[in-house]
């Protein structure tokens, strides 16, 4: 069975930090990973979404790296903001898509 | 395009009583998911449709709760009785086939509350 494990739970950073936020999953056998954010009461928005033949893409100040075989993904936020505030969630495709609990993000101004 | 739909955003409903909640998919969309998300649980899976068949059931937590597709641009997800315990957020999703290559597009949930 796919478990998905995001560290850490909670983050709290100032404004203008690099941040990494980190996803890890049991069974490799993944077709591919996706980073989503959620604000509070809202649904999941796509932010990043790996394909397994691929290792990394980006998205403006955002950069998700994928090593499938050791089963771990990275969320690199560059220069982050307070607008950055939210709950990070990373999601496996195997033969379902599988949620981790997500990070939740504070940026304080 | 309007993204995924859901309705009612906010549902309260007395237990016992029946609640269904509806998703219009992305046009074009022939994978549909229903999600449920809890503080407790995270977001868990209860079914999804591939064209509209039921592919994978096996997150639906009870006999109480049924989910059907009868076209391609609506879905029901239906609970009989509803119990305070069934209070949670609902998300629908839909994507482009189960090709594994396209993303996930969620709704903005529909909020449950049992009283």
């Amino acid at each position: 069975k796919q478990e998905v494990t995001q560290i850490p739970a909670a983050l709290s950073v100032p404004e203008g930090e690099n941040l990494v936020l980190n996803c890890s999953f049991t069974d490799s056998a993944i077709y591919n990973l996706q980073w989503f954010r959620q604000d509070p009461g809202k649904g999941l928005t796509s932010l990043l979404l790996i394909q397994s033949s691929q290792r990394e893409q980006t998205s403006g100040r955002l950069n998700a790296s994928l090593d499938k075989s050791s089963g771990r993904s990275t969320l690199y936020i560059a220069a982050s903001q307070p607008g950055d505030s939210a709950t990070y969630l990373c999601a496996v495709y195997g033969n379902k898509l599988v949620f981790g609990a997500g990070t939740i993000l504070r940026v304080k101004s | 395009d309007a993204g995924v739909i859901q309705s009612p955003r906010h549902e309260v409903t007395e237990m016992g009583q029946e609640v269904t909640l509806r998703c219009k998919p992305i046009s074009g969309h022939n994978s549909l998911f229903w999600y449920r998300q809890t503080m407790m649980r995270g977001l868990e899976l209860l079914i999804y449709f591939n064209n509209n068949v039921p592919i994978d059931d096996s997150g639906m937590p009870e006999d109480r709760f049924s989910a059907k597709m009868p076209n391609a641009s609506f879905s029901t997800l239906k609970i009989q009785p509803s119990e305070p315990r069934d209070s949670a957020v609902y998300f629908c999703a839909s994507s482009l086939g189960l090709s594994h290559g396209v993303g996930y597009t969620f709704g903005s949930g529909t909020r449950l509350t049992v009283v």
